[in-house]
């Protein structure tokens, strides 16, 4: 079965830390994705990259960070994590021309 | 990127089928309509995707008019299962370096 795996389902972090939110996926998928979700705001995406080394801003890239080092992992960097970034954030691949996504199953993410 | 509009919410019984319809006036050309289905506390999951008239598959199918300015998912003979907030996407991934945007989503509440 495929599958994108993000390396925790809770995480507790204090403000001003430096945060590392890590997604792995094993299906060979070139798109890959980081969106928060809030309630009342629905789904919004941070960044995305289609290819090793490559990265797109979403909408809301501020205060964010990305890399992508290895076409399998896609990792959402948090400088200096702020309360405001409470959120559950999700990654999601897609193969280049594929209109589908693949989720993961999350991280919330609570910043004290 | 085409936005759409959904209803917020509804309220259905099991056994019953329900329709939930999606506008999207500007949808361009090369856009096609996808709905994702989410769990409380997981990622979304792909259900179906269309570009012009209808598709089904063993979850549901996909109703769309000829000027494609709106689309109707139909839930078949729903079960308290199939509570869950359903968002409806339309884009043209592969040309738009696979990003997808979501909307609000429509959260369907089934009662028994």
């Amino acid at each position: 079965d495929v599958k994108v795996t993000q390396s925790s389902r809770y995480l507790v972090k204090r403000t001003g830390e430096k945060v590392f939110l890590e997604c792995v996926q094993d299906m060979d998928h070139e798109n890959m994705f980081w969106y928060r979700q809030d309630p009342g705001l629905g789904l919004r995406l941070i960044y995305f990259s289609y290819d090793v080394k490559m990265k797109e801003k979403g909408d809301i890239p501020e205060g964010y960070s990305v890399s992508r080092e290895k076409k399998e992992r896609f990792s959402l960097i948090l400088e200096s994590a702020s309360t405001n970034q409470t959120s559950m954030y999700l990654c999601a691949s897609s193969l280049r021309n594929s209109r589908g996504y693949t989720f993961g199953s999350g991280t919330r993410l609570t910043v004290v | 990127l085409a936005k759409t509009t959904q209803p917020i919410s509804m309220d259905s019984y099991e056994g019953q089928e329900v329709n939930i319809t999606c506008s999207h006036n500007n949808i361009a050309t090369n856009d096609y309509i996808t709905w994702y289905q989410q769990f409380p506390s997981q990622g979304p999951r792909f259900i179906i995707q269309g570009y012009k008239t209808k598709v089904t598959n063993e979850v549901a199918s996909l109703f769309i008019p000829a000027d494609r300015k709106s689309s109707t998912l139909s839930l078949p003979r729903v079960s308290l299962s199939d509570t869950a907030v359903y968002y409806c996407l339309v884009g043209d991934t592969y040309n738009q370096g696979g990003k997808l945007i979501f909307g609000q989503g429509t959260e369907l509440s089934v009662k028994p």
